[in-house]
């Protein structure tokens, strides 16, 4: 178990609504990244948060938004939900920003948007 | 063209036998790569970095090519639990930090 953790495990919201996804960082880690896995596809980044800034950021529209806590812990909101919202969830953290770091990813949450 | 592509796959082997995944990318400006594991419904987890000299871990083997923009994983004496997707990364600064990983090729160990 990489220590990351994810919440909710599974949840289904409808088209319009907006959802927060949480995460929990490994101990030591400082930085956590988002992103968005589509059934048959790999993980796409949408941003990265460093010491409670946005660090980068994929091409994912302004509705899709997030936080870092002072304890590292992360959230990422969507508000206006697609239905091709619908997707994995992965939250990754790091022990820092740097390119080279390895990322610990957590189980996920599996969105069903309907 | 996308960012990172991977062979599409999937990759039908027995046991035993030798293995390839190739991965290019067209930022030359990346500067870290990785190969990822995923199981089926599962999270994705790191399996080697990956870097210019060459790296061996056992009965993988992980090789770059910054001229050439390319990225491979052999995998010898394939094992049954070898059996997932593999997944190739890049890493970068383009403005923020950037990271991309490839669609991911699955394998199927059989016996």
């Amino acid at each position: 178990e990489t220590g990351v953790t994810q919440s909710p495990t599974h949840l289904i919201k409808t088209r319009g609504q907006q959802v927060t996804l949480r995460c929990s960082s490994q101990s030591g880690h400082n930085t956590v990244s988002w992103y968005q896995q589509a059934l048959g596809q790999g993980p796409q980044f949408i941003f990265q948060y460093y010491r409670e800034e946005e660090n980068g950021r994929g091409n994912f529209p302004p509705r899709f938004s997030g936080l870092q806590f002072p304890n590292y812990s992360s959230e990422l909101n969507v508000n206006a939900l697609e239905l091709d919202d619908s997707a994995l969830y992965l939250c990754a953290s790091s022990f820092s920003a740097t390119s080279g770091e390895t990322q610990y990813f957590g189980p996920g949450t599996r969105l069903l948007v309907l | 063209r996308k960012e990172v592509e991977q062979d599409p796959g999937p990759f039908n082997v027995p046991e035993g036998a030798t293995v390839a995944f190739n991965c290019t990318y067209s930022n030359s400006a990346s500067q870290s790569f990785f190969w990822y594991r995923q199981d089926c419904r599962k999270e994705p987890k790191l399996l080697m970095s990956v870097y210019s000299s060459g790296n061996e871990d056992g009965r993988f083997t992980a090789q770059l090519n910054r001229a050439s923009q390319y990225i491979s994983l052999l995998i010898r004496d394939s094992k049954l639990s070898d059996s997932a997707t593999y997944l190739c990364v890049v890493n970068g600064y383009t403005g923020g930090f950037k990271t991309i990983f490839g669609a991911g090729t699955r394998l199927f160990v059989k016996a």
